[in-house]
C-alpha cells in the first residue's frame, strides 16, 4: 500500500507570503491529485498531475516522479485560502487513492 | 448546474438503526464513490462504481452496501449502524477512474453522521 506523507501538518502565513505544501509518497504511482477542503467541509479538486507542472491563477503544482514527491505552491497568498490542503495518489488500481492526512493552512491578513 | 448533490447533511442514528445515504450527479460520470473521513486518518475508500451496473470494494466495506441505481444515483446504506460508523461520508464521482488523465473527482458536500 501506498504511504502518502504530507508537510508540514499545519502552517500559518500573513497575507501575501509564498507558500509551498509538500506530499511524498511510497510507490510509484500514475497520478496525484491536490484536493482544497473549506473550513465548511467541502472539497473541490485543484490539480491532477502525472509529470511536469501545472498552474491555475495563483496556484502551481509540480510533481517530481523519481524523487516521489510533489509540491503545491501558493503565491500571494490570501485569507480565502485558508483550508486544508490534500493530497492523494493512485496507481495500482483506476479507481483507487491513497490519501494524505492534510495540511491545514491559515493565512492571517 | 449541481454537480454532486447528497442527502442529508446531517444525521443521528442509535446504534443498530439503518439509514440510506443518497447521492446523485448531473455530470454524465461514469464513476462514482463512497468515501468516510475521519480526524486524523485520510480520507479512505469505502465502495466505489467504474460504471453503472458495476459495485467494487474499496478499503473500508464492512457494514456498508451499496447501489448504483442508474448512471445518475449512487447509494450507501448502514443495514445496522454501529459507533464505529461515526463519520463524515463523502459522495463523489469523475468522468472515467481517477488515474486518468482529465479525470478529476467532484465531491459532495458530505453527510455528517453520529451514531449513539
Amino acid at each position: 500500500k501506498n504511504e502518502v506523507e504530507q508537510s508540514p501538518q499545519n502552517l500559518t502565513a500573513q497575507e501575501g507570503e509564498f507558500i509551498t505544501i509538500n506530499c511524498s509518497y511510497s510507490v510509484g504511482i500514475s497520478a496525484l491529485h491536490w484536493l482544497q477542503q473549506h473550513p465548511g467541509g467541502g472539497i473541490v479538486s485543484l490539480f491532477m498531475l502525472s509529470s511536469g507542472k501545472k498552474k491555475h491563477g495563483r496556484l502551481i503544482a509540480t510533481i517530481n516522479i523519481q524523487e516521489k514527491h510533489s509540491s503545491l505552491h501558493i503565491t500571494a497568498s490570501h485569507p480565502r485560502d485558508s483550508a486544508v490542503y490534500i493530497c492523494a495518489v493512485g496507481g495500482g488500481s483506476n479507481y483507487k487513492l491513497t490519501f494524505g492526512k492534510g495540511t491545514l493552512l491559515t493565512v492571517n491578513p | 448546474n449541481a454537480g454532486v448533490t447528497q442527502t442529508p447533511k446531517f444525521q443521528v442514528l442509535k446504534t443498530g438503526q439503518s439509514m440510506t445515504l443518497q447521492c446523485a450527479q448531473d455530470m454524465n460520470h461514469n464513476s462514482m464513490y463512497w468515501y468516510r473521513q475521519d480526524p486524523g486518518m485520510g480520507l479512505r475508500l469505502i465502495y466505489y462504481s467504474a460504471s453503472e451496473g458495476t459495485t467494487d470494494k474499496g478499503e473500508v466495506p464492512n457494514g456498508y452496501n451499496v447501489s448504483r441505481l442508474n448512471k445518475r444515483e449512487f447509494s450507501l446504506r448502514l443495514e445496522s449502524a454501529a459507533p464505529s460508523q461515526t463519520s463524515v461520508y463523502f459522495c463523489a464521482s469523475s468522468p472515467e477512474g481517477v488515474t486518468r488523465n482529465g479525470s478529476p473527482l467532484h465531491f459532495g458536500n458530505g453527510t455528517r453522521l453520529t451514531v449513539t
